[in-house]
């Protein structure tokens, strides 16, 4: 089983659509826990960290359930420019080794 | 966040040689992190770099193949020993926040290509 596993898509949705992306991580002791978006040919940027609690910073909310070991991003109001690749990223015991899912596609078409 | 700049940005190499990799930072951090990602792949970590002590390598990588430097806390080299044509990668460094969490920014990668 992979450590961290996500659909990779491609999620192909027309402006303004609300999209969801889902990742499951196998290491119940994980402790941090990130969403990161990669644009081809370029590197992974930061998109947010994922809290407990559920946070969220504009169009974009991300939860954590614990419980079930699953992370989710949600995307509101797609726009064009959200076309990228959506990694889901485990730190498993704060020493710094980020463990990448294998990204989710994400196409907004006009 | 820091700023990190990589060099080369792209190179293409013949089977059997070797390239260096440079990684610099903008602020000085403790801790520095190699990367690859193969075609198509995501990103795999190679090793994690601390200044004046060995790197620490993950499973699969050895120091033979990718001999890392740290001489200071704003620098690090990769290098890919003896490569491969499987060794075509983007080859990428990051840090943690200098004013801490887990979080990690990335350099914009070494594209390498061996023929």
């Amino acid at each position: 089983r992979k450590e961290v596993e996500q659909d990779p898509g491609p999620f192909n949705v027309p402006e303004g659509a609300t999209v969801a992306f889902n990742c499951t991580y196998s290491n119940s002791a994980s402790q941090s826990f990130f969403w990161y978006r990669q644009d081809c040919r370029k590197e992974p940027k930061l998109l947010m960290s994922v809290y407990s609690s559920g946070n969220e910073d504009g169009r974009f909310t991300a939860q954590l359930n614990r419980a079930s070991q699953y992370i989710s991003l949600l995307i509101r109001d797609s726009k064009l420019s959200d076309s990228a690749t959506y990694l889901c990223v485990v730190n498993e015991d704060n020493t710094g080794k980020l463990i990448f899912g294998q990204g989710t596609t994400l196409q907004v078409k006009p | 966040s820091a700023v990190i700049s990589q060099k080369p940005s792209r190179d293409i190499c013949q089977r059997g040689t070797s390239l260096t990799i440079q990684c610099q930072v903008d602020s000085q951090v403790t801790m520095m992190f190699w990367y690859r990602q193969q075609p198509g792949q995501s990103l795999t970590l190679i090793a994690t770099a601390n200044q004046g002590s060995e790197a620490t390598y993950e499973s699969g990588f050895v120091i033979d193949k990718f001999p890392i430097s740290r001489p200071n806390l704003t620098f690090s080299t990769l290098t890919v020993s003896n490569m491969s044509p499987e060794d075509s990668s983007i080859y990428l460094c990051s840090v943690e926040p200098p004013t801490g969490g887990y979080e990690q920014f990335f350099g914009p990668g070494t594209r390498l290509t061996v023929l």
